[in-house]
């Protein structure tokens, strides 16, 4: 059965800062989703990441992975404000077709 | 393209009556899922559909039923509310054809069961 476990579980910053989240699972995946989800919101997608060694920006956001580690980060690079919400990661186990979340990692950025 | 529609966006139960959640999407995705979202526990797979026709459970199915007749709807059904069902329930899609794609996410449905 698929575990998905995101670290830490909550996370307060000051701007300027950087920092990581870790997300493991406990299988063999081919795809691995990192969403955002700001309060009372639905969730935005932010990366999709489908082979060992990828690594995709966005702005502050930069996702990787590692299949053999069975290990993907999301680094945030000069924290703002303005990146204070949930973040989920999601694994989709090779040859299923669930996708199953992580509890999330609620960051709040200090100004 | 109004992508993925959920309806109601609110809803008060009584312990045991029943109801529909829909979910409509208008992007041709193959694949569609439901999740409940409860504080502090993340999302939770209730079912999930590969095309019109096929459903599966998912991590949380029981008190749930779905059905899958077209490609473009996937309605969820609460037969006997529960407490326990109290929850914010999203539903998503994707498009899996020569590669995975994104989850595409509705606005969410908030349901009390009182």
């Amino acid at each position: 059965e698929l575990k998905v476990e995101q670290n830490p579980l909550f996370l307060s910053m000051q701007e300027g800062k950087n920092y990581t989240i870790y997300c493991n699972y406990s299988t063999t995946s081919d795809r691995l989703y990192w969403y955002r989800q700001d309060p009372g919101k639905s969730l935005e997608s932010l990366f999709v990441l489908l082979s060992n060694g990828a690594v995709k920006q966005e702005g502050r956001l930069m996702a990787s992975l590692d299949t053999k580690a069975r290990l993907s980060t999301l680094h945030i690079t000069a924290a703002v404000h303005d990146l204070s919400a949930t973040y989920f990661c999601a694994v989709g186990e090779w040859g299923d077709d669930k996708i199953i979340f992580g509890k999330g990692t609620r960051l709040h950025i200090l100004p | 393209n109004a992508g993925v529609t959920q309806t109601p966006k609110f809803r008060i139960l009584k312990i045991g009556q029943s109801m529909t959640l829909q979910c409509t999407q208008d992007m041709n995705h193959n694949y569609m899922y439901w999740y409940r979202q409860d504080p502090g526990m993340g999302l939770k797979l209730i079912y999930y559909s590969v095309g019109a026709g096929i459903t599966d459970k998912g991590e949380v199915p029981n008190g749930y039923n779905v059905s899958r007749s077209t490609t473009e709807d996937f309605p969820l059904r609460l037969e006997l509310a529960a407490p326990s069902q109290t929850s914010v329930y999203f539903c998503a899609s994707s498009y899996s054809n020569q590669g995975w794609g994104k989850l595409f996410f509705g606005s969410g449905t908030q349901l009390s069961v009182l």
